[in-house]
Formats: structure tokens, C-alpha cells, sequence
């Protein structure tokens, strides 16, 4: 087990809602990565927070953000789903340049 | 560009031989390669890393090769176990578009089953 965990570990939602996924980092690690991993592919990066500001960003739209709190937490907030956004969310903590991942929220848009 | 991709997507193996997962990568630039595994229904879980100043890495029944002239590297694993059926992927770790932090560019995987 790596430390990181998720909440909550599925979800179904319906096209055009909003969805808010949560994480916790490893303790001592400061980052927080932000994955989405669709059905027989790798995990694409979606974001990265560091000192509680996004870091990077991968080929998102803005209806991908996302928050980290002082603790080093993170939410990831996606809205006006569509079909496609179903997905595994995967959130990975790092403290240097090797990330350790959580179990995933599996997403169902609907 | 970045990308990284993977020779095989399956690989069916006896119990107690040697895998061999194959990876490559197209930028010459990359310096940090980390391999993962993933279980059905699981985060991907670190298996073992290497950095462009080398060319081999061992762990517990796991090497990794890194060969820069043709851009290719390979997990090994010796003596498979039932427990190592999984997906497995390579990636590149490289720096984000802020500049001061690393995210990782994956592969599409190789499915490894390990038959008893």
C-alpha cells in the first residue's frame, strides 16, 4: 500500500452534472498528480498541485480543475460531464520525481 | 515529441519462467523511467525505476535495461509468479509545463498472464 488514498471509489453520474473526486497524499509528499485513465489505455496526466497551485497541466479542457488544501489534500472537480469523461481518476503523490498512486474513483457517466 | 509505447500488448508466460516486457520511447531527452504494475481494478503500483545515467537497475526478481542508442528499455522478471499477472507499463517522467515538477507520460500497457 502506498498511502495515497481516494474517495469515493465509484461514482455514477449523468451527462451535464458535476463531480468533485478527493485525495489524500502520502504522508510527507507535498505533490499531487491527477491522472484519468480510460478502459485498456495508460493514464493520461491531467494536472499537478504543488504549494496548493496547479503546476502543469496536461490536454484538459477548464472544465477539468482542481484544488489542494494545506494538508496537501486534493480535489479534482469536473464539470459539465460528458460521456467520454468515464474514466478511472487516479491521483499520485510525490515529495521528489517518483509518484506513488492511489486505488482510483472509477467514474460512469451516464 | 513525447510518447512512449509498447512492443507487445499481451504476454502469456509458464509458471516459473522469465518474462520479458519491452518498452520504447521517442525523446532522446528523457532521463528518468520508472515501471509500473497495475492489478485488475487498481492503482498502478511502482515496481522499479531507472535514470538515464545507467544501463541496468535490479531488484527483487525485477531488472530493468535501458538502452539510449535505440531509445528502448525492458523489464525483466525472473522466475514468474501467478501474482505477477497484471498489466505493465512503462513511463517517462518528465518535467510539467510549470517547470518544477514531474509528470509521467505512459504506454498503453502489456497485459502479462501467468499460466500454472
Amino acid at each position: 500500500e502506498t498511502g495515497v488514498t481516494q474517495s469515493p471509489t465509484h461514482l455514477i453520474k449523468t451527462r451535464g452534472q458535476q463531480v468533485t473526486l478527493r485525495c489524500s497524499s502520502q504522508s510527507g509528499h507535498n505533490t499531487v498528480s491527477w491522472y484519468q485513465q480510460a478502459l485498456g489505455q495508460g493514464p493520461q496526466f491531467i494536472f499537478q498541485y504543488y504549494r496548493e497551485e496547479e503546476n502543469g497541466r496536461g490536454n484538459f479542457p477548464p472544465r477539468f480543475s482542481g484544488l489542494q488544501f494545506p494538508n496537501y489534500s486534493s480535489e479534482l472537480n469536473v464539470n459539465a460531464l460528458e460521456l467520454d469523461d468515464s474514466a478511472l481518476y487516479l491521483c499520485a503523490s510525490s515529495r521528489a520525481d517518483t509518484q506513488y498512486f492511489g486505488p482510483g474513483t472509477r467514474l460512469t457517466v451516464l | 515529441g513525447e510518447s512512449v509505447g509498447l512492443h507487445l500488448p499481451t504476454l502469456s508466460v509458464q509458471e516459473g519462467d522469465n518474462s520479458i516486457i519491452n518498452c520504447a520511447y521517442s525523446n532522446s531527452a528523457s532521463d528518468y523511467f520508472i515501471w509500473y504494475k497495475q492489478e485488475s481494478g487498481k492503482g498502478p503500483q511502482f515496481i522499479i525505476d531507472i535514470r538515464s545515467n545507467m544501463d541496468k537497475r535490479q531488484g527483487q526478481r525485477v531488472t530493468v535495461l535501458l538502452n539510449k542508442t535505440v531509445k528502448h528499455l525492458s523489464l525483466q522478471i525472473a522466475a514468474t509468479q501467478p501474482g505477477d499477472s497484471a498489466v505493465y507499463f512503462c513511463a517517462e517522467n518528465g518535467r510539467t509545463s510549470g517547470g518544477s515538477n514531474y509528470k509521467l507520460t505512459f504506454g498503453k500497457g502489456t497485459l502479462l498472464t501467468v499460466n500454472p
